[in-house]
C-alpha cells in the first residue's frame, strides 16, 4: 500500500540552527501539506503546496519557514533558525484531489530544539 | 475560539461497551467534516468524510453521523485495538484545509 515517508524520524538540534525535514509523498498525489503537533496539543496546519507553489499557509508559517519540492519525489520543510518553541512532531501529508479532506499522513519527524 | 470542539477529552471503556464521541463545530459554510484515528507517535489515519446533515458512514465497529452543529462517532462493541485518539476536522468557507480538534483519547480495556 502506498505511503508517505518522512525523514528523519527524530532530530535534535541547537537553538538557532537550520533544520530540513524531508518527505516523499504518495507518487500520484498532487497536493502536499505540512502540519505540526506540539506534545499534548492538537494537530496544526502549517502550509499546503500545489503545482510548485504555496496554496495556503497559516499564521504559524512565518518567514523562518520555507517549503520546496526540489525534484519529482521529495517535499521539504526548512526551518531557518530554530527556536525552543519549534519543538514538535512535524507531519507531512499528501492528497490526490485536494478537495475531499482525505489526507494521507506520514509517521512524522520529531524535532527537539535544545 | 476553537472552531472544532471534541468531547470527552478522554474515554475509558470496557471491551464490548458501546459509546459515542462528539465533535461540535461553529464554522459557517461547512464543506466537509472528517474523522481520523491517531495512534501514539504516528500520523493521523483517515476514517470518514461527511458532507451534509443526515449523512452516515460506517466502517467495521465505527459509525459517523452528522447534524448541522455536530458529528458523532459511534463505537459499537469496541475492542482493545480500537484504543487510539480520534480526531475530528472540518473544512469550511474558502479554505480547502482540514482544521483539527484536540481529539478524544479512547482506551478500551480487555
Amino acid at each position: 500500500e502506498p505511503e508517505v515517508t518522512q525523514t528523519p524520524s527524530h532530530q535534535v538540534t541547537q537553538m538557532g540552527q537550520e533544520v530540513i525535514l524531508r518527505c516523499v509523498p504518495i507518487s500520484n498525489h498532487l497536493y502536499f501539506y505540512w502540519y505540526r503537533q506540539i506534545l499534548g496539543q492538537k494537530v496544526e496546519f502549517l502550509v499546503s503546496f500545489y503545482n510548485n507553489e504555496i496554496s495556503e499557509k497559516s499564521e504559524i508559517f512565518d518567514d523562518q519557514f520555507s517549503v520546496e519540492r526540489p525534484d519529482g519525489s521529495n517535499f521539504t520543510l526548512k526551518i531557518r533558525s530554530t527556536k525552543l518553541e519549534d519543538s514538535a512532531m512535524y507531519f507531512c501529508a499528501s492528497s490526490e484531489s485536494g478537495v475531499s479532506g482525505e489526507l494521507f499522513f506520514g509517521e512524522g519527524s520529531r524535532l527537539t530544539v535544545l | 475560539e476553537d472552531q472544532v470542539t471534541q468531547s470527552p477529552e478522554a474515554l475509558r471503556l470496557q471491551e464490548g461497551e458501546s459509546s459515542s464521541l462528539n465533535c461540535s463545530y461553529t464554522v459557517s459554510g461547512l464543506r466537509g467534516l472528517f474523522w481520523y484515528r491517531q495512534d501514539p507517535g504516528k500520523g493521523p489515519e483517515f476514517l470518514f468524510t461527511l458532507y451534509s446533515a443526515g449523512e452516515e458512514k460506517e466502517k467495521e465497529r465505527l459509525k459517523a453521523t452528522l447534524t448541522k452543529k455536530e458529528s458523532f462517532l459511534h463505537i459499537t462493541a469496541p475492542k482493545p485495538e480500537d484504543s487510539a485518539t480520534y480526531l475530528c476536522a472540518v473544512e469550511s468557507g474558502g479554505s480547502y484545509i482540514p482544521t483539527f480538534g484536540r481529539g478524544t483519547s479512547l482506551i478500551v480495556h480487555p
